[in-house]
Order: structure tokens, then sequence, then C-alpha cells
């Protein structure tokens, strides 16, 4: 089991631009948790989805970030319109099942914006 | 709200010398703690959590609900400690967690 991916690793776009980012869970998981850490913070929760299903995003910004997690695929962290203020590396973790302590982490996204 | 503090950013134990990592934590109902840990190049995984009540790599970490604090501690560091340390809580929503802003630990031989 490769673990949960996350793609790009690094990611540099302009102010305006669309940032796209990838997670593909561990094989048999369903749940994936989108965080996003901020320069010097810790991890701060941003949405948490099923397959086809946001269930909460109450962290997430409510203008310019989507999410989704598709029946087939991987799920996608949306950031329209990137401000410098959203650079960051973002996270996903992946579980079997809803909780905390079966959550696995991807290795991130660094996101800077210019 | 939920929140996790980690007053110390850095922290420099010599090898064979004991190591306490801060977590002070703010939540209202019943928490649960978790420790993560991030070695130089690897993902985030969990160290260990309060419920287990074990001791992971000799690390083991007591919930003091009067204190509202959850200190990691090990009484001899290894230089494979070395690593970036993240206390965490989740709440009701057992599927959220807050992270505090993580500890360096660098133990030197």
């Amino acid at each position: 089991n490769a673990g949960v991916m996350q793609n790009p690793r690094h990611l540099v776009r302009r102010r305006g631009q669309e940032a796209r980012l990838r997670c593909s869970p561990m094989k048999g998981h369903s749940h994936v948790y989108w965080y996003r850490q901020l320069p010097e913070e810790g991890l701060k929760f941003m949405v948490y989805l099923q397959k086809e299903n946001i269930i909460d995003e109450s962290g997430m910004p409510k203008e310019r970030f989507s999410a989704e997690f598709p029946k087939e695929g991987p799920s996608i962290l949306r950031i329209q319109q990137v401000v410098r203020g959203d650079s960051a590396a973002y996270f996903c973790a992946s579980s079997p099942r809803q909780g905390t302590e079966t959550q696995y982490f991807g290795p991130g996204t660094r996101l800077l914006v210019l | 709200a939920q929140r996790v503090t980690q007053p110390e950013k850095l922290l420099s134990v010599f090898k064979g010398a004991p190591v306490e990592l801060k977590c002070n934590y703010s939540y209202s109902g019943s928490p649960e703690l978790f420790w993560y840990v991030q070695y130089s190049r690897q993902r985030l995984q969990l160290l260990l959590r309060h419920i287990s009540r074990e001791s992971i790599k000799g690390f083991t970490a007591d919930l003091n609900k009067g204190e509202t604090s959850f200190h990691l501690k090990k009484p001899f560091a290894q230089e494979e400690d070395s690593a970036m340390y993240y206390c965490a809580l989740s709440g009701n929503d057992d599927y959220k967690l807050s992270f505090g802003a993580g500890t360096t630990v660098t133990v030197r031989a």
C-alpha cells in the first residue's frame, strides 16, 4: 500500500491563477480530510469528504475554495484566483471510517503564490 | 472553540538526557489528545494518543485535566528522536483534529 498520495508536491502560482491540489487516499479508504498549515502555525482542518459527499466544510474559506471527492479518481482541493495569503502547506489525510485515530496523512503540497 | 498551544518552538537536548515537550489545550468538553511526529523527509504520523495510555518509542504522555495539559516525556532522548512534534486535539466532532504549532526537537550526541 503506497499510502496517501498527494500531487503536486510543490506548486507555484501567480496571483489570480487557479491551484488544483490532488489527493489519492489509501486503498480501501473512503474518507478524506484536508488540512492547511500556514507558516509558523499548526495544521488547521478545512474539509471532510466521503465519496461524492461533503460532510463538513466548516474550516474552508467561503470564497474561492472548493473541494470534491468524486466516485472515481482523487479528491481535489481547488483554489480560484489565488492570493499571497494562500501560500501554505496543504495536507490530505484518509481513513477507512470516520474518526481521528485512523487518519493517515499524505506528504503535503507546498503552494507558493507569487 | 478548541485550541492547542505548544509554547516551545525549538528544543535541544543531549543524547541520554530527559526531554519534555509541553502542550496545553482549551476545550469545553472532553477532548481526545494526540501526539504526532514528523521525522525529516517523512510524513506526519501518529505517535500516541491519551486513550491508549501506552508508551511508544519510550515516550509517554499524561492527560492532566486540571491543568489542561498533555505533555510528552521521554527519560532518555536518542538521536533518532530528532523530529518535529505536534500536539493535537479532537472534540465532539471526532474526525476534526486541531494541531499546535509544533516543537522541533534536536538531540545532540
